[in-house]
């Protein structure tokens, strides 16, 4: 079955410090990799996502993740946390082969950034 | 360009009520989804139209939830009766273009409890 897992459910970090958010699909064939945010009180909005190409993916508020297919992973990192980071994020898969547009989300991982 | 709207924001209805959500897709977005997150769970894909036809229904979780997208353009998700385990946090998104590699712009979400 096809299947997203975040491994984390909540992440405290203190602010400044690198962080990474981990992101592990199911998949045997090519996929399409997303990750969403959602800060409180707001819908989801796109960070970043991967199609093809180069495996590290630049997305905005300086957030990057890293395609690694042997591993079938797409962590998200950040060098450096603001407060304002602080929100849930959500790793999302689309399986382009067989017909379905939908995304499949992971159950998604709180980011706390503590000053 | 204005996002993909939602309404209402919140609904509290009683078990057995009626509920009518609305969406308002990105203007010119052929593509319209609904999605679902149940408190603690990850969200979940509940259908798919493309333009006024649906694509994909199979997260429907039962014949309480109808949907419908009028002419193409808003879409609207009816719930009747409501049972308790439908509330939740409902989404919309749409998207444009190659299906697959387009990302999903999501509303803000409506809020509905089922008490």
């Amino acid at each position: 079955a096809q299947s997203v897992t975040q491994l984390d459910s909540q992440v405290p970090v203190f602010e400044e410090a690198p962080v990474e958010l981990r992101c592990n699909y199911s998949s045997s064939v090519s996929v399409y990799l997303f990750w969403y945010v959602q800060y409180p009180n707001q819908g989801l909005q796109l960070l970043l996502k991967y199609l093809s190409g180069s495996t590290l993916v630049k997305g905005i508020n300086g957030f990057e993740a890293e395609f690694n297919k042997s591993q079938t992973s797409f962590h998200l990192r950040k060098p450096s946390v603001h407060i304002s980071d602080t929100a849930e994020y959500f790793c999302a898969v689309r399986f382009p082969q067989g017909g379905s547009e939908k995304l499949v989300f992971g159950k998604g991982t709180k980011l706390t950034v503590n000053p | 360009e204005a996002g993909v709207t939602q309404f209402p924001s919140h609904s509290v209805i009683e078990k057995g009520q009626t509920v009518t959500l609305r969406c308002d897709p990105i203007s010119g977005h052929d593509n319209l989804y609904w999605y679902r997150r149940v408190m603690g769970k990850e969200i979940k894909f509940l259908l798919h139209f493309v333009k006024e036809s649906k694509q994909d229904e199979s997260g429907m979780p039962n014949n309480r939830f109808l949907a419908e997208r009028t002419g193409g353009t808003y879409s609207t998700l009816k719930v009747q009766p409501a049972e308790l385990e439908d509330s939740g946090v409902y989404f919309c998104a749409s998207s444009q273009g190659r299906q697959g590699a387009s990302p999903l712009h999501f509303g803000n979400g409506t809020r509905l409890t089922v008490t």
